[in-house]
């Protein structure tokens, strides 16, 4: 089975700091790593996807170091809405399946 | 309206009791999953459907049944509730079409507890 760890923090930053988040895997092959965003009480949904070494879209960084075996997401200027738990997610593939496993979430909360 | 909606949002059940929880999708999508969600953990898959005739476990298939009715409905049953069933779990779809893109479309959540 596909493993991921996070940190669960929670992580409490003020507004305009840059926090960073890791995610550790084993076992896996893949090519590409996903960020999924979930607010409280609500649905995930997709924030980020990692291929090759890395992605970039407007204040978020995401980087893939293979060698470690672990992807991270930056945040920078945080924003009091970037509040949430970030779920960091591997795929992998087996018996004809592709099947996504998740991390536990890391969770932040962006202070005024 | 909501793209991918489950029903109930809330549901309150004793031990024992059978109880169906109901994803119905308008994503035109054809794979179909169930997840649950406890607190601090992640989200663990419980069945997941490829098309109207494939079904697959999961991770903790244990304890539960679905049914793939049609492409656009994919329903999740407990056949006697136990509160360690007590969760909050999600339906999802997703369309390789595209190839496989690592997204899941999740609809809002179905809260149970089991007494």
């Amino acid at each position: 089975r596909k493993e991921v760890e996070q940190d669960p923090g929670p992580f409490n930053v003020p507004e305009g700091a840059t926090v960073a988040f890791n995610c550790t895997y084993s076992n896996s092959a893949s090519q590409s790593f996903f960020w999924y965003r979930q607010d409280c009480r609500k649905e995930p949904k997709l924030l980020m996807s990692v291929y090759s070494s890395g992605n970039e879209d407007g204040r978020f960084t995401a980087q893939l170091n293979r060698a470690s075996q672990y992807i991270s997401l930056l945040i920078r200027d945080s924003k009091l809405s970037d509040s949430a738990t970030y779920l960091c997610v591997l795929p992998y593939s087996g018996a004809g399946s592709y099947q996504l496993t998740f991390g536990k979430g890391t969770k932040l909360s962006v202070i005024p | 309206d909501a793209d991918v909606t489950q029903t109930p949002r809330n549901r309150i059940t004793k031990t024992g009791k059978r109880i169906m929880l109901e994803c119905s999708q308008t994503k035109g999508h054809d794979r179909m999953y169930w997840y649950r969600q406890d607190p601090g953990l992640g989200l663990q898959l419980i069945y997941y459907s490829f098309d109207v005739k494939d079904i697959n476990k999961g991770e903790i298939s244990d304890g539960y049944s679905v049914s793939r009715q049609a492409q656009a409905k994919f329903s999740l049953s407990l056949e006697s509730a136990i509160p360690n069933q007590t969760a909050l779990y999600f339906c999802a779809t997703s369309d390789p079409r595209g190839g496989d893109t690592g997204e899941l479309f999740f609809g809002e959540g179905s809260r149970l507890t089991v007494l």
